[in-house]
């Protein structure tokens, strides 16, 4: 079936535009992360998705930042206010809910977000 | 939250195992260990996962110390094709599901 998918795959923005970032997870899939891979780094965990809600945020880096989720699905992640340190990967995935043993997160190809 | 240590980066002889180590010494008792890997311009891939047992899969092997301070990955016959960065990760609960918790990874490159 689908995997999780993301778009743009590229954006190239100016310093303080505002962008959106989108995320199409796994159909059935009621969790969504977003993460940020920053140029050699590991990925940053943002934040997370419980159907429409967010229960953890703990990881977005500034008020520029904000996500929200609509009917259980498709993501969305806007940074306002450009600035340079925001250029990375951004990264979602998608998994099923709950709190079994057996869990996997499903990433997508991710968004390269450059900012000049 | 839990963290993990992994080497920077490792050479490995395509056809022979490649043994990659990491550290979580502050992993909690019902916190688990997870394998991704990524592959240049892709989104990590989901490899093998445990607790405390061994698991093995058809990918590869998990090797989890006694106390759990410590785990190797095992990819028995390394091919070029598994040349990427393995993520060592602890997954730590979050209202009412999980989150990974990343390192910073080890660049695997399988030579010819």
């Amino acid at each position: 079936g689908a995997g999780v998918s993301q778009s743009p795959s590229n954006k190239v923005t100016e310093k303080g535009k505002d962008v959106e970032l989108r995320c199409d997870p796994i159909s059935g899939h009621t969790a969504l992360y977003w993460y940020r891979q920053s140029l050699g780094q590991g990925l940053e965990f943002l934040i997370y998705f419980q159907g429409n809600s967010a229960p953890d945020k703990s990881g977005l880096p500034s008020d520029r930042f904000s996500a929200e989720r609509t009917g259980g699905s498709v993501s969305t992640l806007t940074i306002q206010r450009t600035q340079q340190e925001d250029s990375a990967v951004y990264l979602c995935a998608s998994s099923v809910m709950g709190q079994g043993a057996y869990y996997e997160q499903y990433f997508g190809p991710g968004t390269r977000l450059t900012v000049t | 939250d839990a963290k993990t240590t992994q080497p920077p980066s490792m050479d490995c002889a395509e056809g022979r195992a490649a043994n990659l180590p990491c550290n979580h010494s502050t992993i909690s008792g019902n916190e688990y260990v997870y394998w991704y890997r990524q592959i240049h311009s892709q989104g990590p891939q989901y490899i093998i996962h445990g607790l405390k047992n061994n698991e093995t899969n058809e990918m590869a092997s998990l090797i989890i110390t006694e106390d759990r301070k410590s785990s190797t990955l095992i990819l028995p016959h390394a091919t070029l094709r598994d040349t990427a960065v393995y993520y060592c990760i602890v997954r730590v609960a979050t209202s009412g599901t999980y989150k990974y918790i990343f390192g910073t990874g080890t660049r695997l490159k399988v030579l010819a």
